[in-house]
């Protein structure tokens, strides 16, 4: 199978603070890395696509200066949740593809709370 | 807009019997679909996917079948077990540049002991 990680699994921040979530693929190489974001009881809802050494491509709706996310590497995506607000208290839920069709596969998320 | 949807969003089934959860997709054009198993605060699992040029494709104890007619996926879990208690999704493959996921709302499965 195809292991990807997050972290950190859970962060707990005041209003106002930034918070950089981390996501990486431990057994293959990722062309293409997505973010997703799923409120209590509902789907996931995708935020962001971002394909390595180029800037990522959001969703309607989606704040990219609220939202940074950076694919530096073929195993590493961050996304920066800026000047968070209660109402971005979340999980957030990466997953990673090898290539072009291949299977997204999901990391375990990472629970954001705001105060 | 295309959107994919699931028909139940609670299914309760015995221990040991088999499980039948549905989606319905609207976009006719979409060629792959992927069921994933969703535990209580972690990532969804992927299970099993099919490509639209199949009907029917068979793992571990989970069967997918494809009906291109009239737009329906269901998943089946033969002999289940407690440990398949868990929300299930169907996602689409909607956007062939980008290959982007659509997610349904999702199917609560709980097996009864």
């Amino acid at each position: 199978g195809a292991v990807v990680s997050q972290h950190p699994s859970r962060v707990i921040c005041k209003s106002g603070t930034s918070v950089k979530i981390e996501c990486r693929s431990l057994d293959f190489q990722a062309t293409t890395m997505f973010w997703y974001r799923q409120f209590p009881k509902q789907s996931l809802m995708l935020m962001a696509t971002s394909n390595e050494g180029s800037k990522a491509t959001y969703e309607q709706g989606v704040e990219k200066d609220k939202f940074l996310i950076n694919h530096a590497s073929l195993t590493l995506s961050t996304l920066t949740v800026t000047s968070a607000h209660p109402e971005d208290s979340s999980f957030y839920i990466c997953s990673a593809r090898r290539g072009h069709r291949e299977t997204q596969y999901f990391g375990p998320g990472t629970r954001l709370l705001v105060l | 807009g295309e959107s994919v949807g699931l028909h139940l969003p609670t299914l309760s089934v015995q221990e040991g019997d088999n499980s039948i959860i549905n989606c319905a997709y609207s976009n006719s054009a979409s060629d792959y679909f992927i069921w994933y198993k969703q535990e209580s605060g972690k990532g969804p699992q992927f299970i099993i996917d099919i490509r639209s040029n199949m009907d029917k494709r068979q793992g571990q104890r989970v069967t997918v079948l494809l009906n291109k007619t009239v737009k329906h996926l269901s998943l089946q879990i033969a002999a289940t077990q407690p440990g398949d208690s868990a929300v299930y999704f169907c996602a689409e493959n909607s956007d062939f540049g980008n290959e982007k996921l659509t997610f349904g709302t999702g199917t609560r499965l709980t097996i009864i002991p």
